[in-house]
């Protein structure tokens, strides 16, 4: 069983260049999510899917753009990196939506540096 | 605004001993509060989880303990082993809220068990 499955795991952009983060899930979980780990700041939501076409911003969604066009993918993308932006990203998924998140099932994240 | 605080930001324990790291949340509409474990270069894993009907949930070695009133709550490492050692972070959510999707995450306590 795959679970949650990310690419790439690592990357290195110059600053204005765009790119995507897969995520790919096998579970037929609902929710889908997207968080930034950064030293001391914990994990924060970028955005979050309850389903296929339906999206919805999280704490920090600015710069980051989300869809959902199948159960099993919701890919992130950075349109214009900045350095603020340097971080390791974590798709996480969950089984239930209609009544809030539960576990949280978590990819190994994708380590992003920009310079 | 930082609606759930963590703390100790690390921790230093000697193996056999006892590891507690605190919670406090200000939400009083939070009714499911998990705990995860991180290790080096992996994604969190869900290792503990209560709701606030009980004052405390036990799994092994892992203890939660709860209380509504001062909205905290906590977890207890009994027998602390080198293998423990890992970043865990408390979070709260609202589970029957309806359309409350966002998991809130605590900043993380780096558990060092020396052997």
């Amino acid at each position: 069983n795959a679970g949650v499955t990310q690419t790439p795991k690592f990357q290195v952009l110059k600053t204005g260049q765009s790119m995507t983060l897969q995520c790919a899930q096998d579970m037929n979980h609902e929710y889908m999510s997207w968080y930034r780990q950064d030293p001391g700041m914990g994990l924060r939501l970028i955005h979050y899917s309850v389903g296929a076409g339906i999206t919805d911003q999280g704490e920090v969604p600015n710069g980051y753009n989300v869809s959902r066009s199948t159960t099993e993918d919701f890919p992130l993308r950075l349109l214009s990196a900045a350095p603020s932006q340097t971080s390791v990203y974590f798709c996480a998924s969950s089984y239930g939506a209609v009544l809030g998140v539960g576990e949280l099932f978590f990819g190994e994240g994708s380590r992003l540096t920009v310079l | 605004q930082q609606q759930v605080k963590q703390s100790p930001q690390s921790l230093i324990v000697q193996k056999g001993g006892i590891s507690i790291i605190n919670c406090a949340y200000e939400n009083t509409a939070f009714d499911y509060f998990p705990w995860y474990q991180q290790f080096p270069g992996k994604g969190p894993a869900l290792l503990i989880a209560i709701r606030p009907d009980v004052s405390e949930k036990k799994e092994g070695r892992f203890t939660i303990s709860f209380n509504k009133s001062a909205k905290q709550f906590s977890l207890h490492i009994m027998d602390s082993q080198p293998g423990d050692s890992a970043t865990y972070f408390c979070a709260a959510s609202i589970l029957s809220g309806g359309s409350n999707y966002k998991l809130t995450f605590g900043k993380g306590t780096l558990l060092t068990v020396n052997p």
